[in-house]
């Protein structure tokens, strides 16, 4: 079945720190790779996605993920965490055309200022 | 200019009633879902609309029913609240037939059951 699997559910950190949250996913063929942020009484908003070429895909406010195939992974980067980063990341995968998405269980991110 | 809306942000009701709550996007997507967030903020389709057509239906009672009269339209009327429906509930958007296409969330409605 198709499945995506975040490990972290809760990370602190304090600002300035570097950030790493892992995503993994089990999908059978092509994949479609996404990475959500929801602030604190906001709606989801896009920070990046990956479905084709260079695995290393840049998005907004600094952020970034790396595709690797063989290891089933898009896990998201920051290497400096800011205060307004806190927040809840999702990372999503799909497939096909029907746009069905499936999330991973979300990280609750804390920045200490 | 609000890409996609719903209406109302918050509904408080009682078990046993029916309740409706409407999603509309003005960016002229073909597609539209709707989401349940639960209490540990897990976020899981429910349905899925391709220019008004059902697409998706993810095993959701059917007590839920959604309904699209057009493609900018989505609403979700649920019959005999039961204590289990209290979630927030996002509608979005996509452009149709490709799943690697950003979806557009609303803000949410936060529907509590007494």
């Amino acid at each position: 079945a198709q499945s995506v699997s975040q490990h972290n559910h809760h990370v602190i950190l304090s600002e300035a720190a570097s950030l790493e949250l892992g995503c993994n996913y089990s999908y059978g063929g092509t994949v479609n790779l996404f990475w959500y942020v929801q602030y604190p009484g906001q709606h989801l908003q896009l920070l990046l996605k990956y479905f084709s070429g260079d695995p290393l895909v840049k998005g907004i406010k600094g952020f970034e993920a790396e595709f690797i195939k063989s290891k089933f992974s898009f896990n998201l980067r920051k290497p400096s965490v800011q205060w307004s980063d806190t927040a809840e990341y999702f990372c999503a995968a799909s497939s096909g055309n029907t746009g069905k998405l499936i999330f991973g269980q979300g990280t609750t991110l804390q920045v200490k200022p | 200019d609000t890409a996609v809306s719903q209406t109302p942000k918050y509904l408080v009701t009682q078990m046993g009633n029916d309740k409706s709550i409407k999603c509309e996007q003005n960016l002229g997507h073909d597609t539209m879902y709707w989401y349940k967030q639960d209490s540990k903020k897990f976020l899981k389709i429910m349905f899925s609309y391709n220019n008004k057509e059902l697409i998706i239906n993810e095993t959701v009672p059917n007590r839920f029913s959604p309904k699209s009269p057009d493609k900018a339209h989505l609403n979700l009327h649920i019959n005999s609240l039961e204590l289990g429906d209290s979630a927030v509930y996002f509608c979005a958007s996509s452009q149709a037939g490709t799943s690697w296409k950003e979806q557009y969330f609303g803000p949410g409605t936060r529907l509590t059951v007494t």
